[in-house]
């Protein structure tokens, strides 16, 4: 299967630790996208880059996100000092130069 | 500020009848837009798309229809299928600020044998 792939699918913790997921993007998609899913709702742009050079970032990316793609390739999004509210479904997508974005199947996190 | 709508939560259909999902946007700069499909726990699946410049499009069962003056889309789904039972999201880009999307918040087919 050569689709987007996330990991972990499923993440727990407890307050004010420190979690990273990844995502590995289709090979040569030059975008990644990632997203925040809450219930009910429909998904929300946190950040993108293109190549390793992250262009955008929500105001829903509070100074606890950090995200990387270093050399282009898989990316990281850590999320510093949980919290309650940060519990939701992360989704990444990654686009080649003209096409649509392709979703991998998402992390789930929930915070305690 | 809400700029992609779908004001439908859910939708019950009869399978082979027609399903018609809406939208509505408010920014004036998207100018291109989605549909996707999502099962639980999957991402959302690209299902078809619609240029600004265009007013249908269409792909097998699926077609979007856009009308820009209203600042509306539509999805049918002709014959429903009860496979085709998932929450679709509808979603809208601007080619010339990143590509990102905006979506709204899905509407919920049940499409019943």
């Amino acid at each position: 299967d050569t689709g987007v792939s996330q990991n972990p699918r499923h993440k727990i913790t407890k307050r004010g630790q420190n979690v990273t997921f990844r995502c590995d993007p289709i090979s040569e998609h030059n975008r990644l996208y990632w997203y925040r899913q809450t219930l009910g709702q429909g998904p929300e742009f946190l950040t993108y880059f293109q190549n390793e050079a992250q262009l955008e970032k929500s105001r829903l990316l509070s100074d606890r996100f950090s995200a990387e793609r270093p050399k282009g390739s898989f990316s990281t999004l850590e999320i510093q000092r949980t919290e309650q509210g940060d519990s939701a479904m992360y989704l990444c997508a990654s686009k080649p130069a003209a096409d649509t974005q392709y979703f991998g199947p998402g992390t789930r996190l929930t915070v305690l | 500020d809400q700029q992609v709508k779908q004001n439908s939560p859910s939708l019950s259909v009869q399978e082979g009848r027609i399903s018609i999902l809406n939208c509505d946007y408010t920014n004036s700069m998207f100018d291109y837009f989605l549909w996707y499909k999502k099962y639980p726990a999957e991402g959302p699946t690209f299902l078809i798309s619609i240029s600004s410049i265009k007013d249908k499009n269409e792909d097998g069962r699926f077609t979007v229809f856009l009308n820009k003056s209203a600042k509306h889309l539509s999805l049918h789904i002709v014959p429903s299928q009860p496979g085709d039972s998932a929450v679709y999201f509808c979603a809208a880009e601007n080619n010339n600020a990143g590509n990102m999307l905006t979506f709204g918040g899905g509407t919920r087919l049940m499409v019943k044998p």
